[in-house]
């Protein structure tokens, strides 16, 4: 079965940075596009970036565009994201998905709490 | 920049029909998928391109679309479609990916 394990959550001050890791596992990881998505507590969801199933295109949201960062090993099944330059309001859940437009596969989700 | 845009709440009793909306301009252009989420758990998809429902959806769930708004529609709904609901379009490259503010939905 298709699973999705988020990991690397936890507080930083604002400014520093984190990287988060998406293991997959029970489908051919190579073959899709994959997504981060957050949601900040009580509040909404918000799409961060994708990358193509074969790392050459990645998009991003506005509010962490150059200071995100996407990216993935195939070999490895894994899919990142460095945040870097962490502000308050990217406080969120962040949740991996598969999918090119759409999700039908989630991740359980990674806190990070941004805070001094 | 595009939007979609979804009523905050939305309240029915139980065996009544729930209709959601998501509107946008970008809808007529592009397919809308919509996510059921409950309290702590991750969101999971309902309805994809539009109309279609994965394997394991409740057949109450349905997706319409009129112009630039969809609707979604949960027919006979029950206690546990209580939840907070999702419309999402995207282009056709993930270039630039959009969701509505999400709707909650109260069973009375």
């Amino acid at each position: 079965q298709v699973q999705l394990v988020e990991s690397g959550g936890g507080v930083v001050q604002p400014g520093r940075s984190l990287r988060l890791s998406c293991v997959a596992s029970g489908f051919t990881f190579s073959y899709y596009g994959m997504h981060w998505v957050r949601q900040a507590p009580g509040k909404g969801l918000e799409w961060v970036a994708v990358m193509w199933h074969d790392g050459n295109n990645e998009h991003y949201g506005d509010s962490v565009k150059g200071r995100f960062t996407i990216s993935r090993d195939n070999s490895k099944n894994t899919l990142y994201l460095q945040m870097n330059s962490l502000r308050v309001e990217d406080t969120a859940t962040y949740y991996c998905a598969r999918g090119e437009t759409y999700y039908r596969f989630w991740g359980q989700g990674t806190l990070v709490t941004v805070s001094s | 920049s595009y939007e979609l845009t979804q009523p905050p709440s939305v309240s029915v009793s139980p065996g009544q029909t729930a209709r959601i909306t998501c509107s946008g301009d970008i809808l007529p252009n592009q397919y809308t998928h919509w996510y059921q989420q409950k309290p702590g758990q991750a969101p999971a998809l309902i309805i994809n391109k539009d109309i279609e429902r994965p394997s394991g959806i409740p057949e109450r769930f349905s997706g319409s679309r009129s112009g630039t708004t969809v609707t979604l529609t949960i027919s006979a709904v029950q206690a546990e479609d209580e939840a907070d609901y999702y419309c999402q379009s995207a282009d056709s490259n993930a270039a630039y990916v959009l969701f509505g503010g999400g709707t909650r939905l109260t069973v009375l």
